[in-house]
Parts: C-alpha cells; structure tokens; sequence
C-alpha cells in the first residue's frame, strides 16, 4: 500500500515562528502536493512538485516555500506564522506522468498559530 | 477554471438505506475522476478512481459512475451502515491539478 506520512499530527506555534512540515511517501512518486483544509473553504492547493527541487505555486501560496530535495520527501515551510495560517495541512502524492493519477494522502498536520 | 460541486452538502438516513452522492464540475476535458472518504480530523483516504475513458467502477458496496459529457459523476453506497458516516469528496484531475468538491456529510443512523 502507498503510504503518505505527515511528521507531526498536531503543532501549536507562536506568531512569527517558523514552522516546517515534512511529508514523505514511499511508493516513488513524481508529484507531490501541499493543501490546506479550512470550514467551508474546502481543499486549497498551496505548492506541488512534479520532480526533486522543482517546485510551483498553487493557489494560496503567500506565506509559504516548499523544499523537495529528495524524490521522497517534500517540506512546507512557513517563514513566519501567522494566526491566519492555522488549518489542518494536507499533503499528498501521485504517480506522476501526462495523467497525474491517483492521489493518496497523509493524515493530516493540524497547526495552530497562537 | 474547473468548478466542481457536490450537493447536497449533508445527508443523513437510516442504516440499511441505499443512497446516492452528487458530483457535478464544469469542463469535461479531464483525466479521472476520484472518490474519497474524509473522517473528521483524518485525511483523505481513496475510494475509487475513474478513468475519463471509463464508464463506473465497483468496489464492494460502493459504485461509482462518470458521464463526462455532462460533467457529472455518482457514488452509490448500497446498505449503508453506521461505519459509513463521514464526509465524501471528490476531484477531477485536469492533468496537471486536482480541484475539489467541498464534500457531502454523511450521517447513517442506527
């Protein structure tokens, strides 16, 4: 089975901190993606990655890098949080190619921003 | 831009009840379709993948349709039991992005 996994299910911060969340997957995959998940506002897609160190912007990507040095492993960082970036923090891989594939997604890194 | 959008947004009904669960997005130029279940402050975990050129898949009690001419797709929980309560999403995979649906919350009653 694919497996997602997320380092830390739940952090608590203080505003202005730098915060890193570290992803990684074992089945190989090209992409790699980071949403966040807020009430009523459903998934948004913050940056992805289609190989090591390339990255591109989603949707929502002020106040976020990323870093994808290794095929496995791809790291949200937020420079200096904020209490807006509170949400639960999803990240999830495919198989990769012209069609992108099945999604398969860790369990989540609930952050709060104090 | 895509739009994909799931109604209704909750739904509860007794154990044993077969239902159905909407997905409807607006442009058909896609490549799957995927259906996944979402308990409350867990991830996502994949149900079913639908090829664009594919018509429904099965997995057990669930069955899930694509018409992407119309821009619609369908999950079919058949005898629906109480461990089935969660919250169900789909995404359409544009080939180089997923767009979401905002989920329909599903109760099963005992």
């Amino acid at each position: 089975d694919v497996k997602v996994t997320q380092s830390s299910r739940y952090l608590v911060k203080r505003t202005g901190e730098k915060v890193f969340l570290e992803c990684v997957q074992d089945m190989d995959h090209e992409n790699m993606f980071w949403y966040r998940q807020d009430p009523g506002l459903g998934l948004r897609l913050i940056y992805f990655s289609y190989d090591v160190k390339m990255k591109e912007k989603g949707d929502i990507p002020e106040g976020y890098s990323v870093s994808r040095e290794k095929k496995e492993r791809f790291s949200l960082i937020l420079e200096s949080a904020s209490t807006n970036q509170t949400s639960m923090y999803l990240c999830a891989s495919s198989l990769g190619g012209h069609n992108t594939g099945e999604l398969f997604f860790g369990e989540g890194s609930r952050l709060t921003v104090l | 831009k895509q739009e994909v959008t799931q109604i209704p947004a909750a739904l509860s009904v007794p154990e044993g009840e077969n239902l159905v669960l909407n997905c409807s997005f607006t442009d058909s130029a896609i490549y799957n379709l995927q259906w996944f279940r979402q308990d409350p402050g867990k991830g996502l975990t994949s149900l079913l993948l639908i090829q664009s050129s594919q018509r429904e898949q099965t997995s057990g009690r669930l069955n899930a349709s694509l018409d992407k001419s119309s821009g619609r797709s369908t999950l079919y929980i058949a005898a629906s039991q109480p461990g089935d309560s969660a919250t169900y999403l789909c995404a359409v995979d544009t080939g180089n992005q997923f767009y979401f649906g905002t989920g329909t919350s599903l109760t099963v009653i005992p």
